[in-house]
């Protein structure tokens, strides 16, 4: 079976603050794709990166960037310079290449203040 | 349309109830989901369509749920005889198709079992 674990429930940080988002996960499959989502108080998820697990490169976007290490199955989520716009709820997941249920963890609520 | 549309946002309904939810996915995506959000449970996968079919209802919470998709497009999810844990955020996804692992989310319609 296959699970995401996103230990930090709840992250709170000052404006401009860099802050790294955890995520763990669990499968006995060789092939699989994984998932950052950003959920805002609008409830709308919003997808923001996919990486399948033949690459394992690390990738910037912005001020995001993701670091996929398949050794410690983990996949983290790195905000720079942190923005109030970036308080929301994230949420990492993983979908097999045989399914296509995307399988979520708990989510990680970010808060940022000015 | 322009994203994945989901109506009603909210319902509010009686124990016991029959209530049908709504989605709209993005003009030619053939492939949809249904999930559910709830505070205890996170966030679950319910039913996919290919087309209008749905080949694994086994995701379904019980035999209350039931899903349908017509011309390959409006899908309605229907809880027969509502019950309290039923209260929560339904979340529909639309993609390309069902090799395409980028999903795009509905608003979702939240519902509250009274």
């Amino acid at each position: 079976a296959q699970k995401v674990t996103q230990a930090q429930t709840e992250i709170s940080v000052v404006e401009k603050e860099d802050v790294t988002l955890d995520c763990v996960y669990e499968t006995r499959d060789t092939t699989y794709y994984l998932f950052w989502y950003k959920q805002p108080p609008s409830g709308e998820l919003v997808f923001l990166i996919r990486r399948n697990s033949f690459d394992e490169q690390n990738e910037i976007s912005g001020r995001y960037s993701w670091n996929f290490q398949k050794s410690t199955s983990s996949f983290n989520f790195t905000i720079t310079a942190s923005q109030v716009v970036d308080s929301a709820v994230y949420f990492c997941a993983l979908r097999l290449n045989s399914g296509y249920a995307l399988n979520f963890g708990k989510g990680t609520s970010l808060l940022v203040t000015p | 349309g322009a994203g994945v549309s989901q109506s009603p946002s909210n319902k509010v309904t009686e124990k016991g109830k029959d209530v049908e939810l709504r989605c709209d996915p993005i003009s030619g995506h053939t492939a949809l989901y249904w999930y559910r959000q709830s505070l205890g449970q996170g966030l679950e996968f319910l039913i996919y369509f290919q087309g209008n079919s749905a080949p694994d209802k086994s995701g379904l919470p019980s035999d209350r749920f039931s899903a349908e998709r017509t011309g390959g497009s409006v899908s309605t999810l229907t809880i027969q005889r509502t019950q309290q844990e039923d209260s929560a955020v339904y979340l529909c996804a639309s993609s390309l198709a069902l090799w395409d692992t980028e999903a795009f989310f509905g608003q979702g319609t939240r519902l509250t079992v009274v």
